[in-house]
Order: C-alpha cells, then structure tokens, then sequence
C-alpha cells in the first residue's frame, strides 16, 4: 500500500517560499511509470495540478503554465521523498496543497493535505 | 488547455434516490489508439484527500461501491450515483488526462435533500 506523508509550514508570508515535502512508503520515487506531483485545491481555484516530477532515463519535471517560473518540484532518491518550492507567494496562493502519485495518468495515492495560508 | 465544465454546480437528493452529475470536455478526450475515454471521477469529503472512484470513464476503481457509475464518450460524460447514501456527501471532480495539463471541472456538490 503506497502511503504519502506531507511535512512542511502552514503559514507562509507575501513574497516568501513555500516549502512542503511528500515522503513516500510502498513505492519508490524513481518508479518507473510513476509522476509525483502536486495538486492544490481551494474555493475559488477548486482543484488545481500544479507539476510534477518523474524518472525515465532521467529526471523530468513539467510545470503549470499558471506558476511556471515560481515553482520547483525535485526528487530526493537517498530519502524517496520529492518536494514543492514555489516562490513569491501571495494570499491568492493560499489553498490546500496534496502531494500524489500519478499512474495511468490518474491519482489513487494521495498526501493528508497542508493547509498553506499566505498572510503577514 | 482543455476546459472541463460540469454542471449543476450543486444538487440535493433525497436518501435512496439516484444522483447524476455530467461532465463536458471542451475537446474529445478520446483516444482512439486504445479506444478508450481518457476522463477520471474524484470524490472529496471535508477534511480528506480526493478519492478515485473511476477512470476510462466508466472502470470502477478498486473498493469503489457498484452505486457509483460512470458513462458518456468524446466530451459528454455523466456520473451517477444509483441510491444515495448519507456518506456519498461531497463535491466531486471530473478529469481529463488526455493532453497536459490535467484539469478538472469545477466541482459538483451533493447533499442530502
């Protein structure tokens, strides 16, 4: 059973970065098949993909348009974890974000969720 | 970007009764080498992760209940839950993933009448 655990702040200052974390269980990060990725979801965005990482001859990663320049998601293989920074933040980047695992271009697996909240 | 829109926004049903959300993809998510329909459906409760109930459209996942089905080809897709249950309360997600960026509809939600 692949579980997700998300580890990082719930608060976060305009302009600053937000850096959340997704270790994984029952899988491997460099698994062949599989894209680790973030989602966000909030009132007014509803559910939002914003990237994800994954292996095949190489490390690859693939951005939404929509915070493309901000964002980084990176794999850590020695701790099978992979993470989120995305930078200059501002309250419209207040959401829950969820780390999941695409397979067959779907997500079964997903983190418990951190609540980010963008305020000074 | 493919734009997914469903509708109602919202709808309230009574205990027993059935429940029908549609989806529509603003191109055809058919991919015609696999002849299947590249559309999944979320489920997602207050306070949890989204859950998958089913992708090519209509395959239940696993541990899904069979009161959850899924339908429709090319951009027209219909959810439906055949008796609600008080535990079906959620707001639930179409999505495609036949071209990137994935995206989801709005969301539907659904509560008990």
């Amino acid at each position: 059973q692949v579980q997700l655990q998300q580890s990082g702040p719930g608060l976060v200052k305009p302009s600053q970065v937000l850096s959340l974390t997704c270790a994984i269980s029952g899988d491997s990060v460099s698994s062949n098949g599989a894209a680790w990725t973030w989602i966000r979801h909030s009132p007014s965005r509803g559910l939002e993909w914003l990237g994800r990482t994954y292996y095949t001859s190489k490390w690859n990663s693939d951005y939404a348009e929509s915070v493309r320049g901000r964002i980084t998601i990176n794999a850590d293989t020695s701790k099978n974890q992979f993470s989120l920074q995305m930078n200059s933040m501002t309250p419209e980047d207040t959401a829950m974000y969820y780390c999941t695992r695409e397979r067959g271009n779907v997500y079964q697996y997903w983190g418990q969720g951190t609540l980010v909240t963008v305020s000074s | 970007d493919i734009v997914m829109t469903q509708s109602p926004d919202s709808l309230a049903v009574s205990l027993g009764e059935r429940a029908t959300i549609n989806c529509k993809s603003s191109q055809s998510v058919f991919y015609s080498s696999n002849n299947k329909n590249l559309l999944a459906w979320y489920q997602h409760k207050p306070g949890q992760p989204p859950r998958l109930l089913i992708y090519w459209a209509s395959t239940r996942d696993s541990g899904v209940p069979d009161r959850f089905s899924g339908s429709g080809s090319g951009t027209d897709f219909t959810l439906t839950i055949s008796s609600l249950q008080a535990e079906d309360v959620a707001v639930y997600y179409c999505q495609q993933y036949y071209s990137p960026p994935r995206t989801f509809g709005q969301g539907t939600k659904v509560e008990i009448k």
